[in-house]
């Protein structure tokens, strides 16, 4: 079957690094997003990673490890903005989205 | 700058009702789709479509159906609103095909349904 993992809430500093991992199983493999979402808005893409590796935007990077079945999410220079929830989502073997229950990140200043 | 429009920021139902949620898009995608985002649980598929007047079950069809007699616009019906249907419901778009790698998705601002 096809599972998906990430915790459901952390909690970081202002102007501090976190990382948000998101584990899965899946018998296919199309590839893995990220996505942002504030209170009561949309979610927003943040990255798409489909080969093993960092891929870096600006503060945030986005890394997948295919043989493991894991990726995470870099957010570097917290700001207060950044508090929200982040979204990873598997893309399977039929293009179809698996969504993790997102994790809820809190910046404290 | 809204490209995905979801007509009804907040509804409140009665058990029984007929509801109707529209979504709109402008960026002529396409693909549209429907989930619904509970608490604890992530973004479940309903219903999307790949084309004008084509729909495919996702994974909780039971009691939705769709329409999509234009390309930009794909509405949601909920023929008898139950209280396990109250949900925030999102609308999303996207320009890709199956096959393509990055198939990003652009969200409307969400419905928020509540049946009583």
């Amino acid at each position: 079957g096809q599972n998906i993992d990430q915790p459901t809430e952390m909690t970081a500093t202002e102007g501090a690094i976190v990382q948000i991992n998101c584990t899965y199983q899946t018998s296919g493999f199309n590839g893995l997003f990220w996505y942002q979402q504030h209170a009561g808005e949309a979610p927003t893409f943040l990255s798409y990673n489909v080969l093993d590796g960092l891929e870096e935007k600006g503060r945030f990077s986005s890394f997948l490890s295919r043989s493991k079945g894991y990726s995470y999410l870099l957010l570097k220079e917290l700001q207060m903005k950044d508090s929200a929830s982040y979204l990873c989502a598997l893309m399977d073997s039929n293009y179809q989205l698996i969504w993790g229950a997102g994790t809820k990140l809190i910046i404290k200043p | 700058d809204v490209k995905v429009t979801q007509s009804s920021r907040y509804l409140v139902k009665r058990t029984g009702e007929k509801v109707f949620l529209e979504c709109v898009q402008d960026m002529d995608h396409e693909n549209m789709f429907w989930y619904r985002q509970d608490p604890g649980l992530g973004l479940r598929l309903i219903y999307f479509s790949y084309d004008v007047k084509m729909k495919e079950k996702g994974d909780i069809p039971e009691g939705y159906s769709v329409s999509r007699e234009k390309k930009e616009r794909f509405s949601l019906i909920l023929e008898s609103a139950s209280t396990n249907q109250t949900s925030m419901y999102l609308c999303a778009s996207s320009s890709g095909t199956s096959s393509s790698g990055a198939n990003v998705l652009t969200f409307g601002a969400g419905s928020r349904l509540t049946v009583l």
